[in-house]
């Protein structure tokens, strides 16, 4: 069962913050953030681990709740170039080395 | 940087017919996967392979299959393609454990099935 994000999509500007959720119905090891611009591969973001850590890249950051088996990716500050398609990816306990994705969250930053 | 080569871009066959999408990763990397990708559904795991000669099914494996002779080789095969996988074709790879290391995805091959 793919995880679930939300929302399917945003539209900001410049300079907004938006906040996208990811979350599994059974336990994780990891959940991986990606980023997809139209035409392009998926480019990786963060990854983080069972433990609840916060990663961030750049005014990029997220939280991972273990005991919620969720994951946020907050974006601050937001510049163009974040527009693209976000997908998080989990890796469940219960099935190593499955990596599983969520549908995506398209996000349109505005000037 | 790791490299993850699709030999295809865009690729047109015709209903019924047999098609290898070919994918190659020079990294050595044990984990590799094929995903396909629809608008609204994401990315959805066909199967995945973390050894030579092994194999996983995926979330959606039914009319696929695959074949990892080689390390840095991993082929998804249509037996009999039909309209319904017409998709984008993501490949990608990551070292053992994967745990903590990123997915290297390649740039897609656009296959359409008419």
């Amino acid at each position: 069962q793919q995880p679930v994000q939300s929302p399917q999509a945003v539209i900001l500007r410049e300079g907004e913050d938006a906040v996208i959720n990811c979350s599994s119905s059974k336990a994780l090891y990891s959940v991986h953030w990606y980023r997809q611009k139209h035409g392009e591969a998926p480019v990786f973001l963060m990854i983080l681990l069972k433990g609840g850590e916060q990663k961030g890249h750049d005014k990029i950051s997220a939280s991972f709740n273990e005991k919620k088996q969720q994951s946020s990716l907050y974006l601050t500050a937001s510049q163009l170039s974040y527009s693209g398609t976000y997908f998080c990816g989990t890796e469940r306990t219960d099935s190593w080395g499955k990596f599983q994705f969520g549908a995506g969250t398209q996000v349109v930053v505005t000037p | 940087d790791v490299k993850v080569t699709q030999s295809s871009r865009y690729l047109v066959k015709r209903t019924g017919e047999k098609v290898f999408l070919e994918c190659v990763q020079d990294m050595d990397h044990e984990n590799m996967f094929w995903y396909r990708q629809d608008p609204g559904l994401g990315l959805r795991l066909i199967y995945f392979s973390y050894d030579v000669k092994m194999k996983e099914k995926g979330d959606i494996p039914e009319g696929y299959s695959v074949s990892r002779e080689k390390k840095e080789r991993f082929s998804l095969i249509l037996e009999s393609a039909s309209t319904n996988q017409t998709s984008m074709y993501l490949c990608a790879s990551t070292p053992s454990g994967g745990l903590g290391s990123p997915l290297h995805f390649g740039n897609g091959t656009r296959l359409t099935v008419t």
